[in-house]
């Protein structure tokens, strides 16, 4: 079945640092959602991504689909507290309405 | 709060108990899904109802997993003889259903299930 996979699992910055996780399928997507889970919370639909090789900008997120429609990737500049979280990329295949998620990326951010 | 509601939010049970899980969605919400998601690990699809119709279940879903949304309004999940390995969180999302697969999903805040 389809598979998604994220690296890094956890990643540590200084308040300020800019950030990136990647996001890759086994198989071709139909579209990529990003979600942010707060510790504690539920997760939350940031973007969704359909064209090949779309880029999409939310203030200081940056989010990339790859010309392939099999990666992706989430860029945050000069990271903040407030961004602290799980960030998950889930994926479509063709066709079915089962979303299946990575293991996302825990960001946690050093004041 | 017009979001999508759960309940209860935690339950602790004892091996070999049954439960059952509500989900209220959004109004207007004709698509449901529900989800797993165990510590460390994204949600695991586990199935999805279009109004009344459950269109798909995932196939590690076993047999003692059982859904339903009768009125395609609110869902219910249950759990029979439930075994240590089913604790998780068990979430419900809802969309709108318009236009094609991949529309926005609304998690609902999620029922966190212990069995001891």
């Amino acid at each position: 079945g389809q598979q998604v996979m994220q690296i890094p699992q956890y990643q540590h910055v200084q308040e300020g640092e800019d950030f990136t996780t990647y996001c890759n399928s086994s198989t071709t997507l139909s579209n990529i959602q990003w979600y942010k889970q707060r510790p504690g919370g539920h997760p939350v639909f940031l973007i969704q991504l359909v064209k090949s090789g779309e880029v999409k900008k939310q203030k200081r997120l940056t989010f990339q689909f790859g010309e392939a429609k099999k990666n992706s990737s989430l860029h945050i500049t000069a990271t903040q507290t407030t961004d602290v979280g799980t960030y998950f990329c889930a994926g479509y295949g063709a066709g079915s309405y089962q979303l299946t998620f990575g293991k996302g990326t825990k960001l946690s951010v050093i004041p | 709060d017009t979001g999508v509601s759960q309940n209860p939010r935690h339950k602790i049970t004892k091996r070999g108990q049954n439960v059952t899980f509500r989900c209220d969605p959004i109004s207007e919400h004709n698509r449901l899904y529900w989800y797993r998601q165990t510590l460390g690990q994204g949600p695991e699809f586990l199935t999805y109802f279009q109004n009344e119709a459950q269109l798909e279940k995932s196939r590690l879903l076993s047999d003692r997993f059982s859904a339903e949304r009768p009125k395609g309004s609110f869902s219910t999940l249950e759990i029979q003889r439930t075994e240590q390995g089913d604790s998780a969180m068990y979430l419900c999302a809802s969309s709108s259903g318009q236009g094609n697969a991949a529309d926005t999903q609304y998690f609902g805040p999620g029922t966190r299930l212990t069995v001891l």
